[in-house]
């Protein structure tokens, strides 16, 4: 299994420009999440899905969209860069109690390894 | 407010001395609460969580809901325990905060 896996690692953006990033699961977890760590602070969460067709705002949502189309992909969308949107952004999943034949829910978090994204 | 704090960002210690980072937290409800890893070059991994009281890699973390904390220890740091962790604190199913991490450097 791959895990979580996030793509580009990194992009430069100018300012006003739109671009997705992408993140795909192949755990069959139901949750996932965008967060964004910015220099010497903790991950803030941006967005997340409890399913297919489900997201919810996190702390941070604004100049962000996200879609779960499929319980293995959830992108972030980014229109409009701005120059406080660089950061690095990490997808997660994790899965949820109460799916047949898994155990209940740890609470651990997978992470994609990151994307580093800088708005000029 | 619901929060996480690691007061420490850089922690140094030489090898074979013990460790302690250190984590706070501010909940109203029972804390789910996990420390998080990440090694030079890999991804963020669960190092632990306080309902397994487990030992991994030999770090300890002990609940203490009086002080609200749940310190990292071990009794004997390793040069392969260089690395950035963060505490994190679940709030029910699939919210998480996290700390803004400590990195430790274990010293030669």
């Amino acid at each position: 299994n791959a895990g979580v896996t996030q793509t580009p690692k990194f992009r430069i953006l100018k300012i006003g420009q739109s671009m997705t990033l992408q993140c795909t699961q192949d755990m069959n977890h139901n949750y996932m999440y965008w967060y964004r760590q910015d220099p010497g602070m903790g991950l803030k969460l941006i967005y997340y899905s409890v399913g297919a067709g489900i997201t919810d705002k996190g702390e941070v949502p604004n100049g962000y969209n996200v879609s779960r189309s499929t319980t293995e992909d959830f992108p972030l969308r980014l229109e409009l860069a701005a120059p406080s949107q660089t950061s690095v952004y990490f997808c997660a999943s994790s899965y949820s109690a109460g799916t047949s034949g898994r155990p209940p829910n740890t609470g651990e978090l997978f992470f994609g390894e990151g994307s580093r994204l800088t708005v000029l | 407010a619901q929060r996480v704090t690691q007061p420490e960002k850089l922690l140094s210690v030489f090898k074979g001395a013990p460790v302690e980072l250190k984590c706070n937290y501010s909940y109203s409800g029972s804390p789910e609460l996990f420390w998080y890893v990440q090694y030079s070059r890999q991804r963020l991994q669960l190092l632990l969580r306080h309902i397994s009281r487990e030992s991994i890699k030999g770090f300890t973390a002990d609940l203490n809901k009086g002080e609200t904390s749940f310190h990292l220890k071990k009794p004997f740091a390793q040069e392969e325990d260089s690395a950035m962790y963060y505490c994190a604190l679940g709030k029910g199913t699939y919210k998480y905060i996290f700390g803004t991490g400590t990195r430790l450097k274990v010293l030669a």
